[in-house]
């Protein structure tokens, strides 16, 4: 139980195109799902927190026009990276919140996206 | 910005040996802990959860201490199998059920 897919695993575009990633929930509903970036060598940073229904929370330092997030059901949250660039180029990766979630609940994770921008 | 140190950064390990390693994090306002092992290519997959302190979790070979007066978990794995190479993440909840990650500690297990 508690999977959660994401897809596309891989993706390569040009500069200034954009490019949408899903995370889904498969077998358990999420209110909040989370988005998160990691550049080579550091560690996994919270982009924003999705919540269903809702607008999504960004971080600190993190462009919300760049970054678009939707929340349309309990199982789905997508990002747009929108006019993508070559420093846009990292991985992304899910995390899917059970709807019970406790402050002790475990985020269940997908298996990310690696997107690279030419 | 949230201080989470993992060390060390990696780790070879023979078959057959035990290991362990640190995460260090901000000891004021403490809720909980999270460790994670992530396999390359595949999802991170949730190991514990901790929140009190003086916490010891144990699940198969790998264990987890908790002291969050000095602000740090160990996390114990014995008689180390190839099985068990993979990158252990872990997480400081910091609130409205954000986590603030470290680095990793990238275990190789040697056979």
């Amino acid at each position: 139980g508690a999977v959660v897919s994401q897809h596309p695993s891989w993706v390569i575009c040009k500069s200034g195109t954009s490019v949408k990633i899903e995370c889904r929930s498969l077998d358990f509903q999420a209110t909040t799902m989370f988005w998160y970036r990691q550049f080579p060598k550091q560690s996994l940073m919270l982009m924003a927190t999705s919540n269903e229904g809702s607008k999504a929370t960004y971080e600190q330092g993190v462009e919300k026009d760049k970054f678009l997030i939707n929340h349309a059901s309990l199982t789905l949250s997508t990002l747009t990276v929108t006019s993508a660039h070559p420093e846009d180029s990292s991985f992304y990766i899910c995390s899917a919140l059970p709807t019970s979630g406790r402050v002790q609940e475990t985020q269940y994770f997908g298996p990310g996206t690696r997107l690279l921008v030419l | 910005i949230l201080n989470v140190e993992q060390s060390p950064q990696s780790l070879h390990v023979q078959e057959g040996d035990s290991t362990n390693f640190t995460c260090s994090f901000p000891s004021s306002n403490f809720y909980a802990l999270h460790w994670y092992r992530w396999e390359t290519a595949k999802s991170p997959e949730a190991l514990f959860v901790m929140t009190l302190n003086g916490d010891e979790k144990k699940k198969g070979r790998i264990s987890a201490t908790l002291n969050t007066k000095e602000g740090y978990s160990y996390l114990y794995i014995k008689g180390s199998q190839p099985e068990d190479s993979a990158t252990y993440l872990c997480a400081f909840y910091y609130g409205n059920n954000r986590l603030a990650f470290g680095k990793g500690n990238q275990v190789v297990v040697i056979p």
